[in-house]
């Protein structure tokens, strides 16, 4: 039973260039999450999905685009990154009712140097 | 919007103490919160939630956590901490924006027991 996967776990970009973060889920889920996690600022929401074919954006969306062709799968795309996208990145999924826990991948650690 | 304040970056605390991680939220009609823990290197793990019914929910590792509408509360207690408790504590609540959900987090209480 995988439940949220991530793909992949590390990696080291250099400014300016792009890289898509895979988030693969088999519980089937409507809803689908990416936050960043910083030092003492929590998790942000950065886009979010309730269902197959759409995206919306959270609290911090800026500099990063989102795609859910499959309900199963949320990407999340950095077109051209920034050192202030240095982060862990999570992405969670849960059921399309609000008394619903999320379940949370391992995160993926990206540096931007 | 929601928000959610946890104002104790960091809680030390002895082994076999009691603890409590505070919690609070921005007034809303209705409201599901949650307590979801995260060990080094690992992702959430959802430690106990309040949905409706009873204001006291319990985990199953001896954390229990009190609704409080009044005061816009959700702390976690527990009363002996173990060495293995060490980890970082997140309070969230789940927000309902037009048609669909988010989960909103607060920043975060790191506890750290010391033998």
């Amino acid at each position: 039973n995988a439940g949220v996967t991530q793909t992949p776990k590390f990696r080291v970009l250099k400014t300016g260039q792009s890289m898509t973060l895979l988030c693969a889920q088999d519980m089937n889920h409507e809803y689908m999450y990416w936050y960043r996690q910083d030092p003492g600022m929590g998790l942000r929401l950065i886009h979010y999905s309730v269902g197959e074919g759409t995206t919306a954006k959270g609290e911090v969306p800026d500099g990063y685009n989102v795609s859910r062709l499959k309900k199963q799968n949320f990407l999340l795309g950095l077109e051209s990154a920034a050192p202030s996208q240095t982060s862990v990145y999570f992405c969670a999924s849960k059921q399309g009712i609000m008394n619903t826990e999320a379940f949370f991948g391992q995160g993926t650690r990206l540096t931007v140097v | 919007a929601q928000s959610v304040t946890q104002l104790d970056s960091q809680v030390p605390v002895f082994e076999e103490a009691p603890v409590e991680l505070r919690c609070n939220y921005s007034s809303s009609v209705s409201v599901y919160l949650f307590w979801y823990v995260q060990y080094p290197n690992q992702g959430l793990q959802l430690l106990l939630k309040y949905l409706s019914g009873s204001t006291l929910v319990e985990s199953i590792n001896g954390f229990e956590a009190e609704f409080n509408k009044s005061q816009t509360s959700f702390h976690l207690r527990k009363p002996s901490v173990h060495i293995s408790d060490t980890a970082e504590y997140f309070c969230a609540v789940s927000e309902r924006e037009d048609s669909s959900y988010k989960l909103i987090f607060g920043s975060g209480t790191r506890l750290l027991v010391r033998p």
